[in-house]
C-alpha cells in the first residue's frame, strides 16, 4: 500500500534542478508532499487533487497524473535549505488511510 | 499554532516490557495516525483512527495496539516490546480526508530503543 519513491537519494549542487517521483498501486484522490529536516518532524509542502493539477510553492512545484497514479515533485534552482528527506503521501477513495512513501533524501551542496 | 505533542522524545525499554507512546493534538482533528520511520523504508503506517474508539490497521500492525478514548489523544501500545521495534515513531493528525484539501500535522517523534 505504501507508495514508492524514486530516486532513493540525490545529491545536487546549489542551483541545479531535481525531480522526485512517487508512484502508487492504488487509485488516488490526492497527493501530498512533505519535507523532513534532520531531527525534525515532516512539514507539509503542498497538496495536489484529482484533475492533473500542478501546484507550486516558491521554486518547488509538483504534478499529479491520476490516470497513472503518479506524482512528481520538481525542485528548480535548488538552495542549501532544500536539503532533507522528501515524502509523498497518498489518500485513496477506499478509506481513511493515508500512506507515506519510501522517502527521497536530497542533499544540496555549495 | 497547531500542535501535535508526543509524550517523550527518547525512550529506552527492556525486551518484554509493555510500552505506551502517547500523542495529543489540540486541533480537534478527526484523524490520528501512528507511523514508524526506519532508514530506507520511509514512513510506514501502523494504525490510524478516524473517530473516538474507532481504529483501523495500517500496513504493519503486528505487535502493536492502539487506544483512542478521547478525540485529542491517541496511544500506541507495544504489548511486549522486542528489539525489532526499536525505531522512530511519529504521530500525526488531520481533518477528514473527504475535505480533500487537508494536510497532516506531525509530532516531533519518539525515538524508542528496546534493549
Amino acid at each position: 500500500q505504501q507508495p514508492v519513491q524514486s530516486p532513493q537519494a540525490v545529491i545536487l549542487r546549489e542551483g541545479e534542478d531535481a525531480v522526485i517521483n512517487c508512484s502508487s498501486s492504488k487509485a488516488l484522490y490526492s497527493v501530498h508532499w512533505y519535507r523532513q529536516k534532520h531531527g525534525e518532524a515532516p512539514v507539509f509542502l503542498m497538496i495536489l487533487l484529482k484533475g492533473g493539477e500542478q501546484k507550486g510553492h516558491d521554486k518547488i512545484s509538483a504534478s499529479f497524473n491520476e490516470k497513472k497514479q503518479q506524482s512528481s515533485l520538481y525542485l528548480t534552482a535548488s538552495q542549501l535549505s532544500y536539503s532533507g528527506t522528501y515524502f509523498c503521501g497518498t489518500g485513496s477513495n477506499q478509506g481513511n488511510q493515508f500512506y507515506f512513501g519510501t522517502g527521497t533524501s536530497l542533499t544540496v551542496i555549495p | 499554532d497547531v500542535k501535535v505533542t508526543q509524550s517523550s522524545r527518547y525512550l529506552v525499554k527492556r525486551t518484554g516490557e509493555k510500552v505506551f507512546l502517547e500523542c495529543v493534538q489540540d486541533m480537534d482533528h478527526e484523524n490520528m495516525f501512528w507511523y514508524r520511520q526506519d532508514p530506507g523504508l520511509g514512513l510506514r503506517l501502523i494504525y490510524f483512527s478516524y473517530d473516538v474508539k474507532m481504529k483501523e490497521k495500517g500496513d504493519i500492525p503486528e505487535g502493536y495496539s492502539v487506544s483512542r478514548e478521547k478525540k485529542e489523544r491517541f496511544s500506541l501500545i507495544l504489548e511486549s516490546a522486542s528489539t525489532n521495534q526499536t525505531s522512530m515513531y511519529l504521530c500525526a493528525s488531520s481533518l477528514k480526508w473527504d475535505r480533500r484539501d487537508t494536510e497532516a500535522f506531525f509530532g516531533q517523534g519518539t525515538r524508542l530503543t528496546v534493549v
